[in-house]
Formats: structure tokens, sequence, C-alpha cells
């Protein structure tokens, strides 16, 4: 059974912190995506990376850095939260060769007070 | 330009009404999916599609690449059918890159 964990459904950090998203897939899947969901507004790239240590931007950059240091972990990383990065944060993978079926992990919910 | 448009936004039934939900999107693809969220935020691939017609239970989705549209039918709809109904696209030019639409709000009465 495939799976993408993300490793909190819910969180709630500070102002200014450093916050640490993680996603792992266990399907051996090249490509791995964050993404953030906003009422009105839908599901949002932020970043995607196609191999490991491999990274693109995507639709909604700003404020985010991302790390993928093994093939099955691909990280987001808020380097300083700001009250305007609440949301859903969504993390899907895909098998880059054998066609464009993408799989989601659960969501995180983040909340920055 | 790459879009995707859903219609409509909110649906509402009573159960066991049949329900459609339609995407449209702007330019060649080379896949569309067919996403389900629940309260709580999960979300669950219920069809990929090239062409043609899929079918799992009650769910139904078709695809008609000349016109650029799908369409998602819940038969004979349930309360547990109430989730958010999210089409998303692969745009030729853009790779393994995913556009999503908007997505349909369904609440099915009992």
């Amino acid at each position: 059974d495939v799976k993408v964990t993300q490793s909190s459904r819910y969180l709630v950090k500070r102002t200014g912190e450093k916050v640490f998203l993680e996603c792992v897939q266990d399907m051996d899947h090249e490509n791995m995506f964050w993404y953030r969901q906003d009422p009105g507004l839908g599901l949002r790239l932020i970043y995607f990376s196609y191999d490991v240590k491999m990274k693109e931007k995507g639709d909604i950059p700003e404020g985010y850095s991302v790390s993928r240091e093994k093939k099955e972990r691909f990280s987001l990383i808020l380097e300083s939260a700001s009250t305007n990065q609440t949301s859903m944060y969504l993390c899907a993978s895909s098998l880059g060769t054998a066609g464009p079926e993408a799989f989601f992990g659960q969501g995180t919910r983040l909340t920055v007070v | 330009k790459n879009e995707v448009e859903q219609s409509p936004q909110n649906l509402t039934a009573q159960e066991g009404e049949f329900i459609t939900i339609n995407c449209s999107y702007s330019v060649g693809i080379s896949a569309l999916h067919w996403l389900q969220q629940h309260p709580g935020g999960g979300i669950v691939s219920l069809f990929m599609l090239s062409s043609g017609k899929k079918k799992h239970g009650r769910l139904i989705a078709t695809i008609n690449i000349q016109e650029k549209h799908s369409s998602l039918h819940i038969t004979a709809s349930h309360p547990r059918d109430s989730a958010v109904y999210i089409c998303a696209v692969h745009f030729k030019a853009a790779g393994n890159k995913l556009t999503f639409g908007g997505g349909t709000r369904v609440l099915v009465k009992p």
C-alpha cells in the first residue's frame, strides 16, 4: 500500500520561529511536491524536487525553502514563520518515468500565532 | 495560460440523487486527476484519466480531450460522499507539475 506520510497533522508555532514540515514516501518516487491550500485560492505549488538534492521553485516559493537529502524525504522549511503562512500544507509524490500519477499525504494544518 | 476551472463551487444534494461535477481546462494535457478531500485535509486520488471513461463503484469519471472537459458523476449519492472534489491536470508543457481547480464542495443530506 503506497504511503506519503507527513510528520504532523496539526502544528502551532509562534511568529519568527523556524518551522520544519517533513514528508516521507515509501514508493521510491523521484518527484516530490509541497503545496499549500487556502480558502478561495485552492492548492498552490510551493516547491518541488525531481531528484535528491534537486529542487525547483513553484508558484509561491517566497518565505520557504526545501531540503531533499534522501530520496524518500522532502522537507519544507519556514525560515521565520509569519501569520500569513497559516495554512494547510500538503505533500505529494509521483514516479516521474512511469506516468504522472500522484499520491498525497494527509496534510499538516499549520497555525502561526 | 494553464488554467483549470471547476463548476459548481458548491453543491447540495439529497441522499440518492445523481451528482455531476465539471472540470474544464485551457490547453493540452497529458492526464487529469479527480481527487477527494474529506474534512481534516487528507486527499485521496479517485481517478487518473487521459481518455475515455473510468468507473469505480458509484463513481464515474469521463473526459473529452477535444472539448477539454471532464466530468465526475456520483450515482445514488450518500452522506459519506460529502467532501471537496478537486480536479487537477498535468499540462503537457508543465511536465510533472499538477495544476488544480478550485474544488467543488459537495454536501449530501440524509
